[in-house]
């Protein structure tokens, strides 16, 4: 079946620094979705991407959905403490129910 | 709105006890999903629900069954449990269809099968 590879698998870095990470397939898909998992919580959505090349902002988060359609990224700028968490990329193949493919994650740690 | 809720948040079953879980979305979506979260592995479809009276089988159904009576609630059940159904478990809702998808997630529900 259809695979995604997030990378890093975790991430340890010190207030204000950027974050990047990212995802890529063997599959097209014709949407990319990053999502947040905080501790004992449900993912929550941060950003949604729907065409090759696009290039989405929501705040300090940042990400794009790569020209080949098989990869995106995601950054975070001047990290905060509160952006500690486990952040998931999806993709979604067309016409098969909504069905998303999830990455296995990264989780992130932010040290004040 | 209370959007997508799981009941119960926790639970402990013994090998070869069944249960049910419920999941509740007041948003007025299509389609429904269950998850199952592991570590290093992401998130795992079941199965999925794409209108009420129809369920269709995920990356890893064998182990479930779900109905989906009423277009608000996914019922995803467990007939003789396993410790390998020892996870977390999430169940999710959308409303769009066709190529964007947007799923809203509840907030899990523990499983330990001792």
């Amino acid at each position: 079946g259809q695979q995604l590879n997030q990378s890093p698998q975790s991430m340890f870095i010190q207030e204000g620094e950027d974050v990047s990470m990212n995802c890529t397939s063997s599959s097209i898909f014709n949407t990319w979705l990053w999502y947040k998992q905080d501790p004992g919580e449900g993912p929550v959505l941060l950003i949604a991407l729907y065409k090759a090349g696009e290039l989405t902002s929501n705040g300090r988060l940042t990400a794009q959905f790569g020209i080949t359609r098989k990869d995106s990224f995601l950054n975070i700028s001047a990290s905060i403490p509160s952006d500690v968490g486990i952040y998931f990329c999806a993709g979604q193949l067309g016409n098969q129910g909504g069905k998303l493919i999830f990455g296995q994650g990264t989780e992130l740690s932010v040290k004040p | 709105n209370a959007g997508v809720t799981q009941t119960p948040k926790f639970r402990v079953l013994k090998t070869g006890q069944s249960m049910t879980l419920l999941c509740a979305q007041d948003m007025n979506h299509e389609y429904m999903y269950w998850y199952r979260q592991d570590p290093g592995m992401g998130l795992r479809l079941i199965h999925y629900s794409v209108g009420e009276g129809t369920t269709a089988k995920g990356e890893v159904p064998d182990g479930y069954n779900v109905s989906r009576l009423k277009k608000q609630n996914f019922l995803l059940g467990l007939e003789s449990a396993a410790p390998s159904q020892t996870s977390v478990y999430f169940c999710a809702s959308s409303y769009t269809t066709g190529e964007s998808n947007e799923q809203f997630f509840g907030p899990g529900t523990r499983l330990t099968v001792l």
